[in-house]
């Protein structure tokens, strides 16, 4: 594929309900990373994968949030019971080998808008 | 813990002008990375830095990695409209961890 792709585009969910957020990267590349932007802030960090295994979970904000990559391509980031506080873009950005010296492709994001 | 800092948030210039954005670490840092981010788009990876006191340019963006690898700029001659955006820095701090991205510096172009 030509870039990273990321779907749904927008997302209304209801106070409470679960949402699914899906990733596909660039095909091969090792690394995925997801990221939460709020209006108006830079990419906050929430997990890193690389390829099917999950290294880093560290800025998954609460339990709620959860995100996997079972055969180390395609990534999803499930959130339950969201609240409005969830609300912001989520990016998600592929490398081709692991984190360090490597540039990020990002995807044009999730925007999710919980009411 | 880790924070990375970007001045200023906002900067309206002339078409012409020159415009920096700076950015300062908490802590050393073994990388930075700049990206910018067209409004209603995501983020577009620019450069990244490694060596201290490294300078790298492209065309009419001047990047730089200080001394002590916790600050960096970036510096554009002669701003175009085309220059619009929001554009970030994103530091390491080892080389297995995340990184941290600043808040970022909107820029604004005044025809």
């Amino acid at each position: 594929g030509a870039g990273v792709s990321q779907s749904p585009r927008y997302k209304v969910a209801k106070r409470g309900q679960d949402v699914a957020l899906r990733c596909d990267p660039i095909s091969g590349h090792v690394s995925l990373f997801w990221y939460q932007q709020a209006l108006g802030q830079g990419p906050e960090f929430l997990t890193y994968f690389q390829n099917e295994a999950q290294l880093d979970k560290s800025g998954l904000p609460s339990d709620r949030f959860f995100a996997e990559r079972p055969e180390g391509s395609v990534s999803t980031l499930k959130i339950q019971r969201t609240q409005q506080e969830d609300s912001a873009v989520y990016l998600c950005a592929s490398s081709l080998v692991q984190i360090i010296y490597n540039e990020q492709f990002f995807g044009p994001g999730t925007r999710l808008t919980v009411l | 813990g880790q924070q990375v800092m970007q001045i200023p948030q906002y900067q309206h210039v002339q078409e012409g002008e020159d415009f920096t954005t700076y950015c300062n670490s908490s802590t050393t840092l073994s990388n930075i990375q700049w990206y910018k981010q067209r409004p209603g788009g995501h983020p577009v990876f620019l450069i990244q830095l490694v060596k201290s006191g490294e300078v790298k340019k492209q065309k009419r963006l001047t990047f730089q990695f200080g001394e002590a690898k916790k600050n960096s700029s970036l510096h554009i001659t002669a701003t175009q409209t085309t220059d619009v955006g929001t554009y970030f820095c994103a530091g390491q701090m080892n080389r297995d961890d995340k990184i941290i991205f600043g808040k970022g510096t909107r820029l604004h172009i005044l025809p």
